[in-house]
């Protein structure tokens, strides 16, 4: 099974200044068509979970340009620019290459 | 709108059955797979199953942690997935969200959940 690692798993920020949020997988997530299947999800608290990120840059309708997705192969990151006190919540990564898998979750607080 | 209304959920002891139901509207409900994830009480998400959509053969994929025992269907005419959950543990106690996902992506559209207490 393919296991999602993400760091930190608790990150404070303060209001304005960028956050970064690490997702490596125990293996490549290149599928065979050469797309690579990795979303991030956003969990506000009390919420249902919401996607943000799908094939690691993707970024859904809606979803605020503060946020990006980089990444290749294993190693991946989600960025907000400027944290804002909305983005509180717990942010996940989810791989669909190989089966489905999701990481433990990071947990964005304000400082 | 896309919405997605989970029920079903509630109390039920340890060896017995439930089945959850997930009604959609707002989108082509045959155009998508339909999955379940859960999330135990302050802990993450877990994926426990789908089932693709009808160009995709209706077939279905499970976790370890409940294949054997959970049981995913669809019915296209209603807009309805089903979660059927036999020889239930007190580990399956969670909230569980019903999602959408577009043919060959991560799901993008979530119910807001029911709970599922399993308990003696």
């Amino acid at each position: 099974d393919v296991v999602m690692t993400q760091s930190p798993l608790s990150l404070p920020v303060t209001l304005g200044q960028p956050a970064s949020i690490s997702c490596r997988s125990s293996q490549s997530l290149v599928y065979s068509d050469g797309n690579t299947y990795l979303s991030w999800y956003q969990q506000r608290p009390g919420q249902s979970p919401r996607r943000l990120i799908y094939r690691v840059s993707n970024r859904d309708s809606g979803v605020p340009d503060r946020f990006s997705g980089s990444g290749s192969g294993t190693d991946f990151t989600l960025k907000i620019s400027r944290v804002e006190a909305e983005d509180v919540g717990v942010y996940y990564c989810m791989q669909g290459t190989h089966s489905w898998t999701f990481g433990q979750g990071t947990k964005v607080e304000i400082k | 709108e896309v919405q997605l209304v989970e029920s079903g959920g509630g109390l039920v002891e340890p060896g017995r059955s439930l089945r959850l139901s997930c009604t959609a509207s707002g989108f082509t409900f045959g155009d998508y797979a339909m999955t379940w994830v859960r999330q135990a009480p302050g802990k993450g998400l877990e994926w426990v199953g789908f089932i693709r959509d009808t160009v995709g053969g209706a077939t279905t994929e499970y976790a370890a942690s409940v294949k054997g025992r959970f049981t995913i269907s669809r019915d296209d005419s209603q807009n309805i997935a089903y979660l059927q959950m036999n020889s239930l543990k007190i580990e399956d106690t969670a909230v569980y969200y019903c999602s959408r996902a577009p043919p060959w992506e991560l799901p993008d559209w979530w119910g807001q959940g029911t709970l599922v207490t399993v308990s003696s």
